[in-house]
């Protein structure tokens, strides 16, 4: 099967302008996660989709960044205006429904803020 | 907030040697997922525990779960540089699909 798989691979900005990410599920995960990874610490989650509907975002800081799951398969994560401290590595999962279900990450996007 | 500790933080072992990294959660959980990070790559799923008490093997790695279901630990029997990596305990509180990360042991192997 096709993983997870994100774009761009690498993006570079300064400081005040935007960016969005892109992820494409496995076929058939209903859930999709983006998370947020800092440098030599575990990944962070952000927001939570169940199909369309987001369910947990609760960790996502809203003033700047906002998320959507069309027709509940592909998603954009987007951080306007980024800031110095947004530089991490986000990455996209999905997983079937369920806590049991185990999460398939994509490559993720570095982000550098300069 | 539920807080997942690793410990080590960081190992470094000749080849052959074992390895072990601990994980503590702040809360109960209902279940815990392993995952191993390679270095510039992203975390994959290794192992999950459901059960209090719970032991699994994959090969040389051997898994448990606590009593308490609030730790576990992850042992490599004889590293290879093949596990070069970060390993990452996960966990789940009730049955909400909200995976907390722990803060992870990089493991550095040598020959």
């Amino acid at each position: 099967e096709a993983g997870v798989v994100q774009s761009p691979r690498y993006k570079i900005i300064e400081k005040k302008q935007p960016v969005a990410f892109w992820c494409n599920p496995i076929s058939g995960h209903n859930t999709l996660y983006w998370y947020r990874q800092n440098l030599g610490q575990g990944p962070e989650l952000l927001i939570r989709y169940e199909n369309e509907e987001a369910v947990d975002d609760s960790q996502l800081p809203k003033d700047r960044f906002s998320a959507e799951r069309l027709k509940g398969v592909d998603s954009t994560l987007k951080i306007q205006p980024a800031e110095l401290g947004d530089s991490a590595v986000y990455l996209c999962a999905s997983s079937l429904a369920g806590y049991l279900s185990p999460l398939h990450f994509g490559n993720g996007t570095r982000l550098t803020v300069t | 907030g539920q807080q997942v500790m690793q410990i080590p933080q960081y190992q470094h072992v000749q080849e052959g040697e074992d390895f072990t990294t601990y994980c503590n959660s702040s809360t109960t959980l209902s279940n815990i997922q392993w995952y191993k990070q390679r270095p510039g790559g992203h975390p994959v799923f290794l192992i999950q525990l459901v059960k209090s008490g719970e032991v699994k093997k994959q090969k040389r790695l051997t898994f448990q779960f606590g009593e308490a279901k609030k730790n576990s630990s992850l042992h490599i029997t004889a590293t290879q540089t093949t596990d070069v990596g970060t390993y990452f305990c996960a966990g789940n509180t009730g049955t909400a699909s909200k995976l907390t990360f722990g803060t992870g042991t990089r493991l550095q192997v040598t020959l």
